[in-house]
């Protein structure tokens, strides 16, 4: 399968908001209701923080929130913090019990 | 506490074989898919294998059916990947991966394979 489209980079100010798509197509993101989203600082694991549209896992803020409309999954990051900094992946089921991922957002806190 | 330990990971000549291993721990392994997923150098994540909490059915990346063979070991609590045939583009940290209902839930800390020409 074809990876998902995210924008390269993506910055804000401390504070502000900034929303990362995901693209994909009706085989993945339209077609299923399992789009996740990660979080990956330079050289550690990705970490899960958002999944089946707002379910966080313990710990992770309410600051993270994400929707979906059609192909298209966003993820939102409200009152950014310098914690924040770091690359942003997007995942859905693609069918046949397959995984798709995004190329990876690069957010930057100002 | 929920843990995935990766290892095995090295560096092997184009051609030669590997075998990574994930311990889990905290969890009913057995009760769970498990899949493994890679990243290159600098680059994005990649998908590659999964396997049925059974160990009865598994899927392939188009770029590794026929080369790599994802395996478990409930009783011992650990998932396989034997890579075979390997190319310097296998070159990427590789990642096990607990799945929770088609999401990757729970990641390993990853361990890197180096494929030299």
């Amino acid at each position: 399968q074809s990876a998902l489209t995210q924008p390269r980079s993506v910055s804000g100010s401390p504070g502000q908001s900034v929303t990362i798509s995901c693209t994909g197509t009706s085989s993945d993101v339209g077609g299923y209701n399992y789009v996740s989203w990660y979080q990956q600082h330079p050289g550690k694991a990705p970490k899960l923080m958002i999944y089946d549209v707002t379910k966080r896992p313990s710990g992770v803020p309410d600051r993270f929130s994400d929707s979906k409309s059609g192909n298209t999954a966003s993820l939102t990051i409200s009152g950014l913090q310098a914690e924040d900094e770091a690359d942003y992946y997007c995942c859905s089921y693609a069918g046949s019990y397959t995984w798709v991922f995004g190329g990876g957002t690069k957010l930057t806190v100002l | 506490e929920v843990q995935l330990v990766e290892s095995g990971g090295g560096l092997v000549q184009v051609g030669g074989s590997l075998r990574l291993s994930c311990a889990a721990s905290g969890f009913t392994f057995s009760d769970y898919w498990m899949h493994w997923v890679r990243q290159p150098p600098g680059k994005g994540l990649l998908w590659v294998a999964r396997l049925t909490s059974d160990g009865s059915s598994t899927s392939y990346a188009d770029s590794v059916k026929g080369r790599f063979t994802i395996s478990r070991d409930n009783a011992k609590n650990t998932l396989y990947l034997q890579m075979n045939s390997l190319r310097t583009e296998d070159t990427a940290v590789y990642y096990c991966v607990r799945d929770d209902r088609y999401i990757p839930s729970v990641w390993g800390q990853g361990t890197m394979v180096t494929v030299s020409p």
